[in-house]
Parts: structure tokens; sequence; C-alpha cells
């Protein structure tokens, strides 16, 4: 099955720097990388996708890359806001079940 | 308005006595999955459900069932709960297996004392 390991899994930064948090995946069929962002005490929502035929996607303050033969992609997360504090997931899918990341705890200091 | 609906949010009971959580969708998702998040360990997924009768163990299915009878509903099923399944339960549904963005329900929080 699919292995997916996230770094870091805690980030402090201040409001207006950039974030960035890496994931990597073991299994080369996998086709499908979203991130979810969980506010809270509320359920995991999507904030973005990559499929495997694009290397680069933005929307907004967030990008999301993916180096397919290296099997990783990150999140970047540009001036940032303290709403961006949040847990931050990263998933691989396509070739099995998904399979998400342990989260990325990212706190913005005002 | 489209949603996964879970029930109920919040449960404290005892070791030993069944219960049932109960998870509905409204958009005609084919795959349909039961995670439970800890701290530490991220979303671990415990069963899914291609379509209706199809169902697969996930990654910690020990002491957990579920049925597919119908499309929309998706029930998790604790027989005999344990201290160790104290935790907080989402059920999440999509369009397809596992390439297609899902959607989650508002969790459930079970204390099982």
């Amino acid at each position: 099955g699919e292995n997916v390991e996230q770094h870091p899994s805690t980030l402090s930064v201040q409001e207006g720097d950039s974030a960035v948090i890496k994931c990597t995946y073991s299994d080369s069929a996998s086709n499908y990388f979203p991130w979810y962002k969980q506010e809270l005490g509320k359920r995991p929502q999507l904030i973005i996708d990559i499929r495997s035929n694009v290397g680069e996607k933005k929307d907004q303050r967030i990008a999301v890359t993916l180096n397919k033969t290296a099997k990783h992609f990150s999140l970047h997360i540009t001036e940032t806001q303290p709403e961006d504090s949040a847990v931050y997931f990263c998933a691989a899918g396509g070739s099995y079940i998904p399979t998400f990341g342990r989260g990325t705890s990212l706190i913005v200091h005002p | 308005e489209a949603q996964v609906t879970q029930n109920p949010r919040y449960l404290i009971t005892v070791t030993g006595k069944k219960l049932t959580v109960t998870c509905s969708q409204n958009m005609n998702h084919e795959y349909m999955s039961w995670y439970r998040q800890d701290p530490g360990l991220g979303l671990r997924q415990i069963y899914y459900s291609m379509n209706v009768e199809v169902t697969d163990k996930g990654d910690v299915p020990e002491g957990y069932k579920v049925s597919r009878k119908e499309k929309r509903n998706f029930p998790l099923i604790l027989e005999s709960p344990s201290p160790n399944q104290t935790s907080l339960y989402f059920c999440a549904s999509s369009f397809s297996q596992s390439n297609q963005p899902q959607h989650f329900g508002d969790g459930t929080r079970l204390s099982i004392l």
C-alpha cells in the first residue's frame, strides 16, 4: 500500500511570512494529491489538489508543487494570516485507497 | 445543500455496550469511508466502501463493522466498544475510489469509559 510522510509536524510563522509543508509518497502509481485544512473542532476541508499530469497549481495565496520523479509534493502558503492557523493534511490517491499524512499544525502569530 | 451527516456528534458510553454511528450523504457518491483521528496519528482509515454491498478493511479495522445496504448510508458499528476506541471519527464520501476530493462529515467524538 501507499505510505505518506508529512513534515514538519508543527510549523510556527509570523504573519506575512511564507509557510511550506512537504509530503513524500511511496507508490509511483499514485496520481492524485489533495491538501485538506482542518480548523480546530471542525472537519477537514479540501483547499487545493493536484493531479500527476501537472507540476504546479496555484489558487491565490496557496500553491502546490509536485515532483513525480522524486515522489514528493509540497504546499506553499504566501503572506500568511492568523486565519491560516489550522492543521493541514496531505494525501495521495489514485492507485489505492487514499492515504493521509499525519498532519502539520500551522500557527501564524499576529 | 450537499453534505455528509453524522450522528451522534458526541457520545459517552461504557465498555461493551454496542453502539452505531450513522453516516448519510446526499451527493450520490459511490465511495464512502470511515476514519479515526487521534493526536499525532492523523487520519487513519477504518473501513471503506466502493459501492452498495461492497466494503473492505482500511488500516485499522479491528473492533469495527460497517454495512452498505443503500448508497447514501454507511453506518459504523462498534459491537463491544473498548476504551482504546475513544477517538474522533469522521465519515467521508467521494465520487470514486481514491482520485477525487473527499467530503467529510462534522465528526463524532466518542468516549468509551
